[in-house]
């Protein structure tokens, strides 16, 4: 099936410091969403991206879909300790189709 | 807000005992899945389901596992006979579309 990889697994910032997160996929892709998973939590949808180059935003949340449609970027401006967690990438194939999630980037915050 | 819930939070059963995990979808959903999370790695697929009956299923979904849509609310798993593999976080999921909102998870403990 279908992998999708993440780098970076884990980063470490600085409070107010930026925060990227890519995921690679060795196919095209129709579609890409992202969730976020709080330490103990579970998966929150963020965002769908469908267009070849679409870039979307939410607050200081960035997101970015290749030109190739094979890999996608998370991008945190100034991060906050709210922004702790997982963050997963994940494919789906159609309209409520299973979704396949990649490796995840955790993003720690510190003060 | 709607939201899906599960129950119980938590379960610990003993290895080859029957489990029963339970997942309220939110009501208008049509779509409904179950996923797995092992401690520390990425949410898995299991199963979809839909107009009552499966959809898709992944190869950890072998036939130690089952589904149900019992009365209409409720979205039930089954493990027959646990194993301590099987040892994990399961969150049930439901989509009306394309996003898909996931419960708290059950978290599953076999001994």
């Amino acid at each position: 099936g279908q992998q999708v990889m993440q780098i970076p697994q884990y980063q470490h910032v600085q409070e107010g410091e930026d925060f990227t997160t890519y995921c690679n996929s060795s196919t095209t892709l129709s579609n890409i969403q992202w969730y976020k998973q709080r330490p103990g939590g579970h998966p929150v949808f963020l965002i769908q991206l469908v267009k070849s180059g679409e870039v979307k935003k939410q607050k200081r949340l960035t997101f970015q879909f290749g030109e190739a449609k094979k890999n996608s970027s998370l991008h945190i401006t100034a991060t906050q300790t709210t922004d702790v967690g997982t963050y997963f990438c994940a494919l789906n194939t159609g309209t409520a189709s299973k979704l396949t999630f990649g490796t995840g980037t955790r993003l720690q915050v510190t003060l | 807000e709607p939201e899906v819930t599960q129950t119980p939070s938590h379960q610990v059963t003993q290895m080859g005992q029957e489990v029963i995990l339970r997942c309220v979808p939110i009501s208008n959903h049509l779509y409904f899945y179950w996923y797995r999370q092992i401690l520390g790695q990425k949410v898995e697929f299991l199963v979809s389901f839909y107009n009552n009956e499966i959809s898709e299923k992944s190869e950890i979904f072998d036939d130690q596992f089952s589904v149900e849509r019992p009365d209409g609310s409720n979205f039930t798993l089954k493990i027959r006979s646990t194993k301590l593999e099987d040892s994990a976080m399961y969150f049930c999921a439901s989509s009306g579309h394309n996003e898909q909102f996931f419960g708290p998870g059950t978290r599953l403990t076999v001994l």
